[in-house]
């Protein structure tokens, strides 16, 4: 079975640029989360989508957005990149069963913002 | 705010030994928790969890230890060997029973060194 996968693996972008990641799940998970790393902060929580809804979303301002497609696809946005947001952004997809389940993570998108 | 906390950045052990990681929760919600063991430049794989409503979970070289009461886990690995080098992560998680909440709260990692 096809593991998370990520486009691109790697992104430069300049600040002020708007940027989309996109993430494929697992066939047959419904849950989509986002997560960015940076060093120090370990993994942040961004936002969970499931049948296409935002489910779940962490603190991060407005500026980051993602929408989920009716095939469990989804894609995350930032717009107007700051320095800030250079880092190593993780999908993870997970069955949801509710009884409590790990997620499985894509390999990431490493974003610098120049 | 950090719920979840794992105080050590790094640890060292020498390969055979035993590798405790520990981690700490503050937030009485969460009811899930799991371990993550990354390599750079590669996304976080999951090792093994545990439900609030046990206190030890076993899975191989791997073992898993709860205590609520002392809002603590700890991840055990028996024998260490060098493929274990990596940065682990404990996760937490509240409110699945509910089929509800899938997001994962994050410790920032201890960096596990196992030396041969």
């Amino acid at each position: 079975k096809a593991g998370v996968t990520q486009t691109p693996r790697y992104l430069i972008k300049t600040r002020g640029q708007q940027v989309t990641l996109s993430c494929s799940p697992i066939s047959g998970h419904r849950s989509v989360s986002w997560y960015q790393q940076t060093p120090g902060q370990g993994l942040q929580f961004l936002f969970e989508y499931f049948s296409e809804t935002q489910r779940n979303k962490g603190n991060f301002p407005g500026r980051f957005s993602g929408r989920q497609f009716s095939n469990s696809r989804s894609e995350m946005n930032v717009s107007t990149l700051e320095l800030g947001d250079s880092a190593l952004y993780l999908c993870a997809s997970s069955f949801r069963t509710g009884g409590g389940t790990e997620a499985f993570f894509g390999q990431g998108t490493r974003l610098t913002v120049v | 705010d950090q719920q979840v906390k794992q105080n050590s950045p790094s640890l060292s052990v020498q390969e055979g030994r035993i590798s405790i990681l520990n981690c700490d929760y503050t937030n009485s919600m969460f009811d899930y928790f799991l371990w993550y063991k990354k390599y750079p430049a590669e996304g976080p794989t999951f090792l093994i969890s545990i439900s609030s409503i046990k206190d030890k979970n076993e899975d191989g070289r791997f073992t898993v230890f709860l205590n609520k009461s002392a809002k603590h886990l700890s991840l055990h690995i028996v024998p260490s060997q060098p493929g274990d080098s990596a940065v682990y992560f404990c996760a937490a998680s509240a409110g699945v029973s509910n089929f509800g909440n899938e997001k994962l709260t994050f410790g920032t990692g201890t960096r596990l060194t196992i030396i041969p």
